[in-house]
């Protein structure tokens, strides 16, 4: 199947500060990447969904202000955490879908925010 | 709004038993139905992809079965090893967004 990659795999940082996390499809062309978030023992929940070259689609109560992501390329799509807390820890997985529709997902990325 | 619920929440079986996971989900217009497993602290493998005018999917030890009129399906592991120990995810895909339960925590007993 095609391959999804995530960078970083985990992170740590400051409250106050940002992160970014990459999300590459790296041997098809995604139209379309959908971030996830997962906290502990919950599923895993839809936070937007974004096309190459527009603007994402948030979820209802996703600050996009907060989370901001780009789809510059057809193989790269970045979310950035702006100013996080530690409520914002959680551990966060992208999926890219291609031309034949299927969705196939990234190893995720921990982020701790202390 | 697609709601996906699995069942049990969690289940431990010795070594070599068969067994069977379930998911429902009420919104029966799906285009998809993907099992997943996740392992501790990791990202998602897929196992079994049912789209909606299939009935099953095998894949080794795995079968997937379909119902959408009744919105269920069931993944049924045959000869479970320790090694099958993980959180099983079932994923619906609407024609709009894909929708998660919560999984099935399996741990299997050497």
């Amino acid at each position: 199947g095609a391959v999804v990659s995530q960078h970083p795999s985990w992170v740590i940082c400051k409250s106050g500060t940002s992160v970014k996390i990459e999300c590459r499809s790296l041997d098809f062309q995604a139209t379309t990447m959908f971030w996830y978030r997962q906290f502990p023992k919950q599923s895993l929940m839809l936070m937007a969904t974004s096309n190459e070259g527009s603007k994402a689609t948030y979820e209802q109560g996703v600050e996009k202000d907060k989370f901001l992501i780009n789809h510059a390329s057809l193989t790269l799509s970045t979310l950035t955490v702006t100013s996080a807390h530690p409520e914002d820890s959680s551990f966060y997985i992208c999926s890219a879908r291609g031309s034949w529709n299927e969705q196939f997902f990234g190893p995720g990325t921990r982020l701790t925010v202390l | 709004k697609q709601e996906v619920t699995q069942i049990p929440a969690a289940l431990s079986v010795p070594e070599g038993e068969n067994l069977v996971l379930n998911c429902s989900f009420t919104d029966s217009a799906i285009y998809n139905l993907q099992w997943f497993r996740q392992d501790p602290g990791k990202g998602l493998t897929s196992l079994l992809l049912i789209q909606s005018s299939q009935r099953e999917q095998t894949s080794g030890r795995l079968n997937a079965s379909l119902d959408k009129s009744s919105g269920r399906s069931t993944l049924y592991i045959a000869a479970s090893q320790p090694g099958d120990s993980a959180t099983y995810l079932c994923a619906v895909r609407g024609y709009q967004k894909v929708t998660f339960g919560i999984g099935t925590k399996l741990q299997v007993i050497p």
